[in-house]
């Protein structure tokens, strides 16, 4: 069975500084997709970015990229020039590339601060 | 275009009674998800529904049922309520499962609270 870990539960960073939240899993499956979530207070899970593991170029949209190493199992998230609304819980979440399925595996979470 | 859209938002039932929640996915997408979101189990998968068929089941007892309608809206149902089923339920749309480019864009939740 897959997992996901986050290992931080809470980080904070200072407005305009950079940020980078970690995540590891583990699969057997050599096909598959991570993604990055925010869920801010409104509780709306909002998708940042997504990885298919069989491209080895790393995702970026605007000042979210990520570092994905296959090899390690690691897929960590860089918030670059943070802003106050990027305040939020973060979420890991792993779904297998096939069976036809949507299921998302989620890890904990880790809840960023955004100090002004 | 409208996102997805989940009913009620917010809910205070008793021990024992049973509970509906509603999900209308977006216009078009014929896949839903639901999620259970407790601050100690953490996000958890429930079921999956395309083409008013159930393609997946999480670990969860059969208290918890769902169903999905020829219009794609989708209905979980939880019987004889348990305190740990106070809970954010969480709905997931999708134009269809898996695939590339499948996104999965989700609804606000319904805050279920057992007394």
């Amino acid at each position: 069975a897959q997992t996901v870990t986050q290992s931080q539960p809470e980080m904070s960073v200072q407005e305009a500084e950079t940020v980078t939240l970690s995540c590891t899993y583990d699969t057997s499956e050599s096909d598959y997709y991570l993604f990055w979530y925010k869920q801010p207070p409104s509780r709306q899970m909002i998708l940042v970015i997504r990885q298919e593991a069989y491209k080895q170029q790393n995702a970026t949209e605007n000042r979210f990229s990520v570092n994905f190493q296959k090899a390690a199992k690691s897929f960590s998230l860089k918030i670059s020039d943070s802003q106050l609304g990027d305040a939020a819980m973060y979420f890991c979440a792993y779904r297998s590339f096939g069976g036809a399925t949507n299921k998302l595996i989620f890890g904990t979470g880790t809840l960023l601060a955004v100090q002004p | 275009k409208a996102g997805v859209t989940q009913t009620p938002r917010y809910l205070i039932k008793t021990r024992g009674q049973q509970v509906t929640l509603s999900c209308s996915p977006i216009s078009g997408h014929r896949s839903v998800s639901w999620y259970q979101q407790t601050p100690g189990q953490g996000l958890q998968f429930l079921f999956e529904y395309f083409s008013e068929t159930q393609r997946n089941k999480g670990n969860f007892p059969g208290r918890f049922s769902g169903r999905q309608f020829s219009n794609s809206r989708s209905e979980m149902n939880v019987s004889t309520l348990e305190l740990g089923d106070s809970a954010l339920y969480l709905c997931a749309s999708s134009l269809e499962p898996g695939g590339i480019n499948t996104e999965a864009f989700f609804g606000q939740g319904t805050r279920l609270t057992v007394v």
